[in-house]
């Protein structure tokens, strides 16, 4: 069954250190993956997403994320966390690129000053 | 940036009564979602809308669930009547084409049923 994995319930990094949010996904078609960002009190909001092509994908705010087919991952980075990061991070997975999408359980990012 | 709200953002009622959760869409988007997210759980696609009608539901779209959006206004997921495992976050979505990659997500309903 296909299924996202988000390993860390909470990441906590001092601010300007770098950042990686891991996310595993099962599922043996062609991946649709998406890191969605929900701040406090905020709604959802898509990070980036990969469809094909290079594996490295440039989102906002200096985000990236790699795309490893051998290692079914879709791991999230920045090279230098701000406060303003802080917030919940959600790895999303979908099917054939349709609505179905199948979400982590989320990544609570904590910035310390 | 366009914005999806949902109001309010906490209800809490108690069992066996009906409740209605209101979702203002993007002026301009004909696609309409729902998810449900329990506490400390995956988020989970519930139902979508389009042109007045249900497209597609999974099977936690209960028979208690409905959906519509009268006249173009508020877009509501209705629960009647109400159960102790509908608490949850309930987030709607809203898009101007049928892809994942152009929802737009409100900021969440916590429904608490007693």
């Amino acid at each position: 069954a296909q299924s996202v994995t988000q390993p860390d319930a909470r990441v906590t990094v001092s601010e300007g250190a770098s950042l990686q949010l891991r996310c595993k996904y099962s599922y043996s078609g062609t991946p649709y993956l998406f890191w969605y960002v929900q701040y406090p009190r905020q709604g959802l909001q898509l990070l980036l997403k990969y469809y094909s092509g290079d594996p490295v994908v440039q989102g906002v705010n200096g985000f990236e994320a790699e795309f490893s087919k051998s290692n079914s991952s879709f791991h999230l980075r920045k090279a230098s966390v701000h406060w303003s990061d802080s917030a919940v991070y959600f790895c999303v997975l979908s099917l054939d690129s349709n609505y179905q999408l199948i979400w982590g359980s989320g990544t609570k990012l904590i910035i310390k000053p | 940036g366009p914005k999806v709200l949902q109001i309010p953002s906490h209800q809490i009622i108690d069992m066996g009564q009906m409740v209605t959760l209101n979702c203002d869409p993007v002026s301009n988007h004909l696609y309409f979602y729902w998810y449900k997210q329990i506490l400390g759980q995956q988020m989970e696609f519930l139902v979508n809308f389009y042109n007045g009608k249900v497209m597609e539901k999974s099977k936690l779209f209960k028979d208690q669930f409905s959906v519509e959006r009268p006249d173009g206004s508020y877009f509501t997921l209705k629960i009647q009547p109400t159960a102790l495992e509908d608490s949850a976050v309930y987030f709607c979505a809203s898009s101007p084409h049928w892809s994942a990659e152009t929802l737009y997500f409100g900021s969440g309903t916590r429904l608490t049923v007693l």
